[in-house]
């Protein structure tokens, strides 16, 4: 069966730095998506991809990077870790369709940093 | 208006109770909508999807009314295993994103 999955589940890291979250997805999905979701924010869009090559600014991009160099990956990079971006990560993918597709959530990602 | 809004909750309701969430949107020309339930601590999954007028499935009925910009989610006879938050969404205002609301909480008691 398709599926996206996550990695690492949890992690914890020290302020300044450098971490990146894995997301791979294996429904041949063109849409990727990079959510953060914190209490009394519900989930806000950080960055997505249209395919391959792809990268878009969301919501809350800053501090976060990433690249799309094929169709089932978009990792998620923090350039520099600050504990405001404490938070449970979730990638996401989507076929393809301007917002009208729904998205297929990976398990999350919860990151604390210190 | 915000891009998406829903009724704050959380909702309290004993076993067997209909209950109904409401959530409204900003974009005026958004085509679909959805809602996804989301259980303490896992990612959101699809609870259903709304292209038209409406959508029935089982207990659970979405209705959409365009003129006023909201859309509803009805859940009859609830269960215990309902208990969730319930998130709205719907395409962002530049098309090429889903916006999500920050839930409605839902506590089904025996």
């Amino acid at each position: 069966d398709a599926e996206i999955t996550q990695s690492p589940r949890h992690k914890i890291t020290e302020t300044g730095r450098q971490v990146t979250l894995a997301c791979h997805q294996t429904w041949n999905h063109n849409n990727m998506f990079w959510y953060r979701q914190d209490l009394g924010h519900g989930l806000r869009l950080i960055h997505y991809s249209y395919g391959v090559q792809d990268t878009n600014k969301g919501e809350v991009s800053d501090g976060y990077s990433v690249s799309r160099s094929n169709t089932e990956d978009l990792p998620l990079t923090l350039e520099s870790a600050a504990s405001s971006q404490t938070s449970v990560y979730f990638c996401a993918s989507s076929a393809p369709g301007q917002g009208n597709s729904p998205l297929h959530f990976g398990n999350g990602t919860r990151l604390t940093v210190t | 208006r915000k891009e998406v809004e829903q009724d704050p909750g959380p909702f309290n309701v004993p076993e067997g109770a209909t209950v109904a969430f409401n959530c409204t949107y900003s974009n005026s020309a958004s085509q679909s909508f959805f809602w996804y339930r989301q259980d303490c601590r896992k990612e959101p999954k699809l609870l259903m999807s709304v292209y038209s007028s409406g959508n029935e499935d089982g207990r659970f009925t979405a209705q959409l009314n365009r003129a006023s910009q909201y859309i509803s989610l009805l859940i009859r006879d609830s269960k215990l295993s309902d208990s969730a938050t319930y998130l709205c969404v719907v395409p962002s205002n530049s098309g090429y994103a889903l916006n999500f609301g920050k839930g409605t909480s839902l506590l089904v008691t025996p």
